[in-house]
């Protein structure tokens, strides 16, 4: 268990809907970031958050974008949902201090149809 | 090129012994390497992380880093069946200023143990 927490666990949407996926950060912890994994790949970076700010961004278009909260728990939003949006997305948590290891969350499965 | 590069396997190893599992990367600055194990349906679980060049051993584990030829190998000692899962070598991208390292992570290899 690392402490990170993501909800929903699954999730089913159909092709032009929007998404909001939350993930709690473990305690102490003031970085989130966000990764995709399509089935049989290695999970993608997204982005970042950063005390609240976003701290780089992947290869991702503007429709994905995030949200950081005081308490450092993380959305991501994803709008004009497309079937290859369909993946299991994994937010993880650091303290931020630049060679911190990153802890998984136990991911969101989404299901475009 | 991809920035992290794996042998997707899957690789087959009997039971009790060494398996061995290598990943290569592009980006020359990358100063932070890590090894993720993920069961199929789960989320990825660290593993290693390895930071110098050489070795560094955890338990059943060893971890092998030579930046000068941009590679990093995960070996397996005494193989389980419990080991069997997909290996995801993970390397930072550039050197962040601020927050957390930014992971590019090769494709996995799928690892099985035989009984």
């Amino acid at each position: 268990e690392t402490g990170v927490t993501q909800s929903p666990t699954h999730l089913i949407k159909t092709r032009g809907q929007q998404v909001t996926l939350r993930c709690s950060s473990q305690s102490g912890h003031n970085t989130v970031s966000w990764y995709q994994q399509a089935l049989g790949q290695g999970p993608q970076f997204i982005f970042q958050y950063y005390r609240e700010e976003e701290n780089g961004r992947g290869n991702f278009p503007p429709r994905f974008s995030g949200l950081q909260f005081p308490n450092y728990s993380s959305e991501l939003n994803v709008n004009a949902l497309e079937l290859d949006d369909s993946a299991l997305y994994l937010c993880a948590s650091s303290l931020g201090t630049r060679q911190e290891t990153q802890y998984f969350g136990p991911g969101t499965r989404l299901l475009v149809l | 090129q991809k920035e992290v590069e794996q042998n997707s396997g899957p690789l087959s190893v009997p039971e009790g012994a060494i398996a061995s599992l290598n990943c290569t990367y592009s980006d020359r600055v990358s100063q932070s390497f890590f090894w993720y194990r993920q069961y199929s349906g789960k989320s990825p679980e660290l593993i290693m992380s390895i930071y110098s060049n050489g070795d560094k051993e955890d338990g059943r584990f060893t971890a092998q880093l030579n930046k000068a030829s941009q590679y990093v190998s995960l070996l397996i000692r005494d193989s389980q069946p419990s080991d069997s899962a997909t290996y995801l070598c993970a390397v930072n991208r550039g050197r962040p200023l601020q927050g957390a390292q930014k992971l590019v992570f090769g494709q996995g290899t799928r690892l099985t143990i035989n009984p």
